[in-house]
């Protein structure tokens, strides 16, 4: 197990710009989830995907925010013409069997100036 | 909408000292509560879960009951060491919610030796 894995650790991007941040789940959880984490609060859900079906979207996600999971596996987020509001923590998490835990990621940091 | 209400922080202790840290919680059915833990420059862990009204969650002298009729998942420990300092996360996962959890706020803890 070698826990949930999110590159890069930190990004600064000028606004505008596009930014797109990877996840690699724990193998075998066939359940991926994206938060996003501002300073002082607690994270909150953006969406998530079963396998490479996304389920859920948060109304948090607006239409320049897409992720994908195309083979199952990794995940991607991507953020078109960045925003300040945009940076954040953005954490990933995957999840196994039915009643299992979120096991999260070490985050990507997106600063935005 | 479901939610989950920490007090808030930063809670500051002497080592040795008991902890609690309040939570409480507003969701329809049955859901899942969880406390999460976010030590300094790391991500995410999970601390403890209850699944059902009246279960005790425990881990590393961490406890929390599942109260229903209080709608509460109080964080206690008897004797607090300063390794335990770090930020607490309440997180409820609804029923027939695609496994999303749903955090607090957050309770920063800071133990003085």
């Amino acid at each position: 197990d070698t826990g949930v894995s999110q590159d890069p650790r930190h990004k600064i991007t000028k606004r505008g710009q596009n930014v797109t941040f990877r996840c690699d789940p724990i193998s075998e959880h066939n359940r991926l989830y994206w938060y996003r984490q501002t300073l002082g609060q607690g994270p909150e859900f953006l969406t998530y995907f079963q396998n490479e079906a996304q389920l859920e979207k948060s109304r948090l996600l607006s239409d320049r925010f897409s992720a994908e999971r195309p083979k199952g596996s990794f995940s991607t987020l991507e953020i078109q013409r960045t925003e300040q509001g945009d940076s954040a923590m953005y954490l990933c998490a995957s999840k196994g069997q039915i009643n299992s835990p979120l096991h999260f990621g070490n985050g990507t940091r997106l600063t935005v100036t | 909408g479901d939610s989950v209400t920490q007090m808030e922080g930063p809670v500051t202790l002497s080592e040795e000292a008991f902890l609690t840290i309040n939570c409480t919680y507003t969701a329809t059915g049955y859901p899942s509560l969880f406390w999460y833990v976010q030590y300094p420059g790391e991500g995410l862990q999970l601390l403890l879960k209850a699944t059902k009204a009246d279960d005790k969650g425990s881990n590393k002298g961490f406890e929390a009951t599942y109260r229903k009729e209080t709608t509460s998942f109080h964080l206690e420990k008897g004797s607090v060491q300063v390794s335990d300092s770090a930020v607490y996360f309440c997180a409820l996962r609804a029923d027939n919610q695609g496994g999303k959890l749903i955090f607090g706020q957050g309770t920063e803890l800071s133990v003085k030796p």
